[in-house]
């Protein structure tokens, strides 16, 4: 069956330094993506989403990149801060999916000081 | 803050006893949802309300009952709970959940634990 899964289950970084957390999906048709930030002892909060008529997407110190040709896609993390400790989910939506999400495992990510 | 209110944020409770979990959206959202956070595993879905009616039903065993009185609130009714419910339980709400791309970002309140001694 189609699922989201993430390559990685831990990722640690130097603070300062550029995170990149990756993202594989098996629906080929899946046409939109979002990435969740989850820090402990919270919800899921909203980083970045982007269409699959989109390779690239910016945000404020984050980016996504969607390869459809690889169903892989990942979050870039610019100038890691101690704060962007959390767990990463990306999550998909297809159709026939009624809207739906799909969420993969998570990764965690740690910042050394 | 999110938009979406949980109450409360942590509840224990025994196995004979009935609780219920409380979700306000302040977003104006028509479609609200029920998901279940264990350790290690992925987000589980058990629920979605469209304009209050019950869409969907993920093979959630009964013991579980969702109420939709209105489309700003949620509630989760818990009875004869087994000790393997115990998770943080999470609520959201979306825009609406049709097919139309990005109309479906689903927005999370910040979790209620439990625990089921």
């Amino acid at each position: 069956g189609e699922s989201v899964g993430l390559h990685l289950p831990t990722l640690s970084v130097q603070e300062g330094d550029n995170s990149i957390i990756n993202c594989a999906y098996s629906n080929s048709a899946s046409d939109y993506f979002i990435w969740y930030k989850q820090e402990s002892g919270k919800g899921p909060q909203f980083i970045i989403d982007i269409r699959s008529n989109m390779d690239k997407r910016q945000g404020q110190r984050v980016t996504v990149l969607l390869n459809k040709t690889v169903k892989h896609l990942s979050l870039q993390i610019a100038a890691t801060q101690p704060g962007d400790s959390a767990v990463y989910f990306c999550a998909e939506i297809g159709p026939n999916q009624g809207g739906k999400l799909i969420f993969g495992q998570g990764t965690e990510l740690s910042v050394k000081p | 803050e999110t938009g979406v209110t949980q109450t409360p944020r942590h509840l224990v409770m025994g196995m004979t006893n009935k609780k219920s979990l409380k979700c306000e959206q302040h977003l104006g959202h028509n479609a609200m949802y029920w998901y279940k956070q264990s350790a290690k595993k992925p987000l589980e879905l058990m629920f979605v309300y469209s304009l209050e009616e019950r869409v969907e039903n993920n093979s959630v065993p009964s013991r579980f009952s969702p109420e939709c009185p209105n489309s700003s609130h949620l509630f989760l009714h818990l009875h004869t709970l087994q000790p393997e419910d115990s998770a943080l339980y999470l609520c959201a709400s979306s825009q609406d959940m049709g097919d139309r791309m990005g109309g479906n970002t689903i927005y999370f309140g910040e979790g209620s634990w439990l625990t089921v001694v």
